[in-house]
């Protein structure tokens, strides 16, 4: 089955700063890569997402990209905010299955 | 649209009991999905419904735990007997469709003492 890895458990970067959290996958079939945003005692939310057949896609201050050959994926925030300060989720997903498979997660922390 | 409606929001419950949480999915969405988090083992991945139908349960830790969705508007998962290290949160999420967004409810919050 599918097996999402995600570095760094957590990051520290100082605000205005960037910050780039990176997943690796292992099911070849996964087409669709969601990032979320989980703030504490919160649900976790969509921010972006990108399908197999786009190789970045932006919104705002958000990027994704996505390297099939080499099966990861990344997510950059650029001119970090305090509000950005949450914990971060990648998964994968194969179509067929419609099975969604979260990584560990990554603890981000914005220093003013 | 009200989103994913999950109850209780919270629960104490002593070992031995059972516990019964309760989610009503997004109106028109055909999957579901029973996520558990944990500091240490994160989001895992419990069972998940197709159509109403149970497609991949192999999340689920053992025989005491339970799901069902006897329509397309309501499922249960239920942990019978319950023991200190089901405490978690245990979020319910759907979605339309195949590989598509999936929304999240609030959470149940269980503590087992």
């Amino acid at each position: 089955g599918e097996n999402v890895e995600q570095h760094p458990s957590t990051l520290s970067v100082q605000e205005g700063d960037s910050a780039v959290i990176k997943c690796t996958y292992s099911d070849s079939a996964s087409n669709y890569f969601p990032w979320y945003k989980q703030e504490l005692g919160k649900r976790p939310q969509l921010i972006i997402d990108i399908r197999s057949n786009v190789g970045e896609k932006k919104d705002q201050r958000i990027a994704v990209t996505l390297n099939k050959t080499a099966k990861h994926f990344s997510l950059h925030i650029t001119e970090t905010q305090p509000e950005d300060s949450a914990v971060y989720f990648c998964a994968a997903s194969s179509g067929e299955a419609s099975k969604i498979i979260f990584g560990s997660g990554t603890r981000l922390s914005i220093r003013p | 649209d009200a989103g994913v409606i999950q109850s209780p929001r919270h629960e104490v419950t002593e070992m031995g009991q059972e516990v019964t949480l309760r989610c009503k999915p997004i109106s028109g969405h055909n999957s579901l999905f029973w996520y558990r988090q944990t500091m240490m083992r994160g989001l895992e991945l419990l069972i998940y419904f197709n159509n109403n139908v149970p497609i991949d349960d192999s999340g689920m830790p053992e025989d005491r735990f339970s799901a069902k969705m006897p329509n397309a508007s309501f499922s249960t998962l239920k942990i019978q007997p319950s023991e200190p290290r089901d405490s978690a949160v245990y979020f319910c999420a759907s979605s339309q469709g195949t590989g598509n967004t999936i929304y999240f409810g609030e959470g149940s919050w269980l503590t087992v003492v």
